[in-house]
């Protein structure tokens, strides 16, 4: 079974500038989780959505972060503009409707 | 205070080594708890559940304390391959999880 696919591995940019990501869950995991993780620190949860509603959005940034998942599968992640604070890796995960997330491997955001 | 605390570390142990962690949460009807490894610049994995009391997987242990609110985990005889972050995750409902900043554990020769 293929597990939660993600891309970029990695991206650098200017602040200012604008950066998105994509994440493709495990095939029929209808909750589907971006997680940032800063350096020294565990993943914070940003957004979660359930098939394509979004159940829970209240610590994503809204004035600079975005994110859809508009039919349900895949999903992206979209900062504009970017700050040196997002310096960070951005994880995404789905479940299958149980307490166990799947984790991918992650994408390295460094905003110069 | 933090939903879920631990200690960061690092924690320094020799191969062969006992070592134990632990972390205290903060919501009281938290139902389920785990622990998950995360290696260097790797994503968190799903090491251990802990839905009762304890589990045991090999030589690792997880215990839970729902009057103190707190889990532990055992690592014995440690391997080098045991070096990693290792975060304390609390399930709070919903289908959401909580994880707590990791402990990191450093196992040399």
């Amino acid at each position: 079974e293929a597990g939660v696919a993600q891309s970029p591995r990695y991206k650098i940019i200017e602040k200012r500038q604008s950066v998105a990501f994509w994440c493709n869950p495990i095939s029929g995991h209808a909750t589907l989780y971006w997680y940032q993780q800063i350096l020294g620190q565990g993943p914070k949860l940003l957004i979660q959505f359930q098939n394509n509603g979004v159940v829970d959005d209240s610590q994503l940034p809204k004035d600079r972060f975005s994110a859809e998942r508009l039919k349900g599968v895949d999903s992206t992640l979209k900062i504009q503009p970017a700050k040196l604070e997002d310096s960070a890796v951005y994880l995404c995960a789905s479940s299958a409707g149980t307490d166990t997330q799947y984790f991918g491997p992650g994408t390295r955001l460094t905003v110069l | 205070r933090k939903e879920v605390e631990q200690d960061p570390g690092p924690f320094n142990v020799p191969e062969g080594a006992t070592v134990a962690f632990n972390c205290t949460y903060s919501n009281s009807a938290s139902q389920s708890f785990f622990w998950y490894r995360q290696d260097c610049r790797k994503e968190p994995k799903l090491l251990m559940s802990v839905y009762s009391s304890g589990n045991e997987d090999g030589r690792f242990t997880a215990q839970l304390n729902r009057a103190s609110q707190y889990i532990s985990l055992l690592i014995r005889d440690s391997k080098l391959s045991d070096s990693a972050t290792y975060l304390c995750v609390v399930y709070t409902g919903f289908q959401k999880l909580v994880f707590g900043t990791g402990t990191r554990l450093l196992v040399s020769p």
